[in-house]
């Protein structure tokens, strides 16, 4: 079965630093990664992912994550971060209909 | 638009009464979830559906039920409720036709048992 670690629950940074969350996962077969955003009251919305191709995804908000096959990790980066950043972020892994998800990161960006 | 809506977006109730979470998507979508979300432990599977008149358990399904009997809906039961599912729940689906398995989710239903 997959499985996915987040290695840090929370991540404080102030405005305009870059910030990187990290995500490693464990699987015996190749999977498809996601990261999902939650914005406070709200539900998950999916932020970006890789499935297959070149290894580094981007998204439409300044993000970007780096597939490492070797060190079977997907961490999120994004070079310069606002204020409207503040959210939970999920790593997530699929395979087939089975989907897990980190225990997320509180990132939490500072004036 | 299609969407996913959940009912109610928040409810007390006590200790072993029945409650009942609604889950409607207009996606059109095969599959759908249940999690919950419990401070420290991420989103948890409770129940899954592939299509109508098809459910499976996972990973906390102890205390839960569903059944699908259209496309759109997705019921979560709680038979009796207890203190420990205070949590927030929510709903996803995805298109089994999409290998990917992007999840749309709900906005939520925050539950409390008093």
């Amino acid at each position: 079965a997959q499985s996915v670690t987040q290695l840090d629950s929370q991540v404080p940074v102030f405005e305009e630093a870059p910030v990187e969350l990290r995500c490693n996962y464990s699987s015996s077969v190749s999977v498809y990664l996601f990261w999902y955003v939650q914005y406070p009251n709200q539900g998950l919305q999916l932020l970006l992912k890789y499935l297959s191709g070149s290894t580094l995804v981007e998204s439409i908000n300044g993000f970007e994550a780096e597939f490492n096959k070797s060190q079977t990790s997907f961490h999120l980066r994004k070079p310069s971060v606002h204020i409207s950043d503040t959210a939970e972020y999920f790593c997530a892994v699929s395979f087939n209909n089975d989907m897990r998800f980190g225990a997320g990161t509180r990132l939490t960006v500072k004036p | 638009d299609a969407e996913i809506t959940q009912s109610p977006r928040h409810k007390i109730t006590e200790t072993g009464r029945q409650v009942t979470l609604a889950c409607h998507q207009t996606w059109n979508h095969n599959n759908m979830f249940w999690y919950r979300q419990d401070l420290g432990h991420g989103l948890r599977l409770i129940h899954y559906s592939y299509g109508v008149q098809d459910t499976n358990k996972g990973e906390v399904s102890d205390g839960y039920s569903v059944s699908r009997s259209n496309t759109e809906d997705l019921p979560l039961t709680l038979e009796s409720a207890a203190s420990s599912q205070t949590s927030v729940y929510f709903c996803a689906s995805s298109d089994r036709t999409g290998r990917y398995n992007e999840q749309f989710f709900g906005p939520g239903t925050r539950l409390t048992v008093l």
